[in-house]
């Protein structure tokens, strides 16, 4: 596709269910963030992927959260036992890598509530 | 650690001229940029500046980096409704590395 694709855009869940959110980058983008946008908070980096280097899972707030990207296409982040707390919109963007500085290309995100 | 701060709120009137400023933490960032939001629309890139450089200007828009304060601003000329937005500042150590992004001013533009 043309941009970034992001499903669901929407997701309600019960608390201690698991869900999956995906994100279709850029075609031949090497490089895939994930952030989480909660209520009136900035942008929380949570996990980065670049090529097939090993990901950067830093921002990852605790075991319950994990992402898998296969090659350079589609990433899935898993939230695990969910909290009210993980309510958010989760964010995926793309970018060419190393070639742009910072040239992140957006989704328009996965907004998850927890009951 | 790094932390980028801003403003939450900005109002004006169209046609105005809008300044949104940022300051960051990490001294040792070397981009710096500026993404808009649109309601119910991904972050969009408007612009960035390289840290060796005080002023980059695009068409209405002014970034200004004062960087021994650090010190980031976005200035919008002839504002119009259509700038309505949240505007989010953000720094990285490289061009390649993660972004820090700032919790975002919403910028409403009156007629």
């Amino acid at each position: 596709g043309a941009g970034v694709s992001q499903s669901p855009s929407n997701k309600v869940t019960e608390k201690g269910k698991d869900v999956e959110l995906r994100c279709d980058p850029i075609s031949g983008h090497t490089a895939l963030y994930w952030y989480r946008q909660r209520l009136g908070q900035g942008l929380e980096f949570l996990i980065y992927f670049q090529g097939n280097s090993a990901p950067d899972k830093s921002g990852l707030p605790s075991d319950r959260f994990s992402a898998e990207r296969t090659g350079e296409s589609v990433s899935t982040l898993t939230i695990q036992r969910t909290q009210q707390e993980d309510s958010a919109v989760y964010l995926c963007a793309s970018s060419l890598g190393a070639t742009q500085p910072g040239e992140l290309f957006f989704g328009e995100g996965s907004r998850l509530t927890v009951l | 650690g790094e932390d980028v701060e801003q403003s939450l709120f900005l109002s004006v009137r169209e046609g105005d001229s809008s300044v949104i400023n940022c300051t960051y933490t990490d001294s040792s960032s070397t981009y710096l940029y500026w993404y808009k939001q649109e309601p119910g629309a991904g972050l969009q890139l408007l612009t960035y500046i390289f840290s060796n450089m005080d002023m980059k200007q695009d068409q209405r828009l002014t970034v200004l980096l004062n960087k021994k304060d650090k010190h980031l601003s976005l200035r919008i000329a002839d504002t119009q409704t259509g700038d309505s937005a949240i505007y989010f500042c953000a720094e990285s150590l490289s061009g390649y590395s993660t972004l820090t992004f700032g919790k975002g001013t919403m910028l409403l533009v009156s007629p």
